[in-house]
């Protein structure tokens, strides 16, 4: 099955400044690659998504880039600000062998902290 | 997300009794899902429906059984629960076809003592 690894556990920066979040996944038939975020208390959200046939994605402060060759994904936040605070998953959405029904594998998550 | 709801929010048990979670949603979608999340481990699947009639095993499934009453309700048991299975539980619902964003419920905190 797919495997999918998120590094790192914990990100700590200052406000203003960037956050990278990087993952890599097993199944290079994995077509679909969101990011989550979940606030305290809180199911996650989507928040940016990319699908293989696509490089790079932007929506404001927050991009996805995607190396299939590679196998990996990384989300990037800019200009940090205090309420980017919460755990960021990836994930990667691969079918089942033989079906057109297909399912998510997360990332063991990413602690970010903005400090003011 | 107040489309897919999770009760109880909370729910403190003891080793061996049987519990139930359950899940709503008003989405209308046809795909539902049960996660676990541990610190450090992430979101596990533990079973997915496609349809009432399809009835899924995740990747840990182990301990745990799921009915899909309705197109709006899917339920997580623990037939026999043990402090392992302390974690925060969530459902999740998709749409079918190419759209595949899964809606997250509030979750729910099991404690098994």
């Amino acid at each position: 099955g797919e495997n999918v690894e998120q590094h790192p556990s914990t990100l700590s920066v200052q406000e203003g400044d960037s956050a990278v979040i990087k993952c890599t996944y097993s199944d290079s038939a994995s077509n679909y690659f969101p990011w989550y975020k979940q606030e305290l208390g809180k199911g996650p959200q989507l928040i940016i998504d990319i699908r293989s046939n696509v490089g790079e994605k932007k929506d404001q402060r927050i991009a996805v880039t995607l190396n299939k060759t590679a196998k990996h994904f990384s989300l990037h936040i800019t200009e940090t600000q205090p309420e980017d605070s919460a755990v960021y998953f990836c994930a990667a959405y691969h079918f089942r062998s033989g079906t057109s029904y297909g399912k998510l594998t997360f990332g063991q998550g990413t602690i970010l902290t903005v400090h003011p | 997300d107040a489309d897919v709801t999770q009760t109880p929010r909370n729910r403190i048990t003891k080793t061996g009794k049987r519990i139930m979670l359950e899940c709503s949603q008003t989405k209308g979608h046809d795909r539902m899902y049960w996660y676990r999340q541990d610190p450090g481990l992430g979101l596990r699947l533990i079973y997915y429906s496609f349809d009432v009639k399809d009835i899924n095993k995740g990747e840990i499934s182990d301990g745990y059984s799921v009915s899909r009453q309705a197109q709006a309700k899917f339920s997580l048991s623990l037939e026999s629960a043990i402090p392992n299975q302390t974690a925060l539980y969530f459902c999740a619902t998709s749409d079918w076809g190419g759209n595949y964003e899964q809606f997250f419920g509030p979750g729910t905190r099991l404690t098994v003592l």
